[in-house]
């Protein structure tokens, strides 16, 4: 079966760039989608198909992709940043959808 | 504004059946795909199956074939998902998600706000 993997947990301190990546075989041809988890929520949508950025969600937030591997960055992490990120893509076929296990993002 | 609301909590025990409904609105219901993500306690994210609410097609996880059943009605804009044979394993918290475009391999972009399905004898 497909798998997205991702770092169990990234910290950085306030201001500091924090960079979350997912690696999967398929990426170079399939979108990748990041969502933000804060304790007790819904997931919230922070980036779609790579790189785009919905409206609401601060401009620290950005995505990219490049072969295997998709990255969110968050630049000038703020507390309130602190949450669980997830990636989301798909297979080559479209077919077998997956998450990634998920980050633990600390900003301290 | 586009709103999910999803049904509330329930307790069932193992071996029975549960259907969650998720009733969509402020958008085209027959326009987006809608999915079903599972979030066991304190687990990550678990992609479950997405329908076609125009078409009624569906593609269901490996992990759940079988025993996952995602249906729609378009009179009232609700989304079905039915799982059976449960066991303790199940209890999480379900997710209706629609799809951001009308493609299955479109990620969420608005989440209803989770139904608690806790499975104890």
């Amino acid at each position: 079966s497909y798998e997205l993997t991702q770092p169990p947990s990234v910290s950085v301190s306030p201001g500091q760039t924090a960079r979350i990546t997912c690696s999967g075989d398929a990426l170079p041809k399939k979108y990748a989608y990041w969502y933000q988890q804060k304790s007790g929520q819904a997931p919230v949508l922070v980036i779609y198909e790579d790189s785009k950025r919905p409206s609401g969600i601060p401009e620290r937030f950005s995505g990219s992709s490049s072969g295997t591997m998709a990255t969110l960055t968050i630049s000038g992490a703020q507390v309130g940043d602190e949450a669980d990120y997830y990636c989301y893509s798909t297979d080559s076929s479209g077919y077998h959808v997956v998450f990634g296990g998920g980050t633990k993002l600390t900003v301290l | 504004q586009v709103q999910l609301v999803q049904s509330g909590a329930e307790v069932k025990k193992p071996g029975a059946s549960v259907k969650v409904s998720c009733k969509a609105s402020g958008y085209t219901f027959t326009s987006y795909y809608m999915h079903w993500v599972r979030q066991a306690p304190g687990q990550g994210l678990e992609w479950m199956a997405i329908i076609n609410p125009s078409g009624g097609d569906t593609n269901y996880a490996q992990n759940f074939q079988g025993r996952v059943t995602m249906t729609r009605d378009t009179s009232t804009s609700t989304v079905y998902m039915e799982l059976s044979s449960l066991r303790s394993e199940d209890t999480a918290v379900y997710y209706c998600a629609r799809a951001s475009q009308m493609a299955t391999t479109s990620g969420p972009d608005y989440w209803g706000q989770g139904t608690l399905v806790t499975v104890s004898s």
